[in-house]
């Protein structure tokens, strides 16, 4: 059972265009919601978190928007860069030890 | 942020033989540690999770006697793929909590079993 789906597959932005990333889960118990950033050949980095308190955060050019209600939330990265161009995964946690589920991720290419 | 280490980074083996993981807390201890695999252009699948000082849970669908783990302390557990297959062919993550409850990601190990 997909717990965290995300859309779309693929994205292509051009420099400087905002990059929009959406993922909506089921679990309800989810209580932390991080998206990762990952290079070929490298493990996920930790890019940016909300919890389901908060409906949007925001760091640099990256910011989350979250809606309880729609059980959805989404990453939005502007001014997006060629060096963004990497697979992000949205994905949810029920508590601080717990295990991750990750979204089945976005390649994202920017074009300068 | 915190840093876990793994190694090797890539390993090339041949069928049946024996393949041991390890992943490193450097700078925190884990007294948890998490496991996951990754295939090609694919998600991250969690197979297990690695307890300090007791048994590791393993993920539904995964064999514990293929993949044994150890959490041998609180900055090391090793993963070993035991009577390796081409299918076991694959891209292992592993992942630890801090104290602050934050997971961070070790580099991957690339498996490729000939």
């Amino acid at each position: 059972q997909q717990q965290v789906k995300q859309s779309p597959q693929s994205l292509i932005v051009q420099k400087g265009g905002i990059s929009i990333i959406n993922c909506a889960y089921e679990n309800t118990a989810f209580d932390y919601f991080p998206w990762y950033q990952q290079f070929p050949g490298k493990g996920p980095a930790l890019l940016i978190a909300i919890r389901p308190d908060v409906s949007e955060k925001k760091e640099g050019r990256f910011t989350i928007s979250f809606n309880k209600s729609a059980k959805q939330f989404s990453l939005h990265i502007m001014d997006s860069q060629p060096g963004d161009s990497a697979t992000y995964f949205c994905a949810a946690r029920t508590g601080g030890y717990q295990k991750v589920t990750f979204g089945t991720g976005t390649k994202l290419q920017v074009i300068p | 942020g915190a840093v876990v280490s793994q190694h090797p980074s890539r390993v090339i083996c041949k069928s049946g033989t024996s393949v041991k993981i390890e992943c490193r807390s450097l700078d925190f201890q884990a007294t948890t540690m998490f496991w996951y695999r990754q295939f090609p252009k694919k998600s991250l699948m969690l197979m297990a999770t690695s307890n300090e000082g007791s048994k590791a849970t393993y993920e539904q669908g995964v064999e514990k006697d293929k993949f044994l783990i150890n959490h041998a302390s609180l900055t090391l557990s090793t993963l070993t793929v035991t009577s390796a297959h081409p299918e076991d062919s694959s891209f292992y993550i592993c992942s630890a909590p801090d104290r602050h409850e934050e997971q961070f990601f070790g580099p991957g190990t690339r498996l490729t079993v000939l």
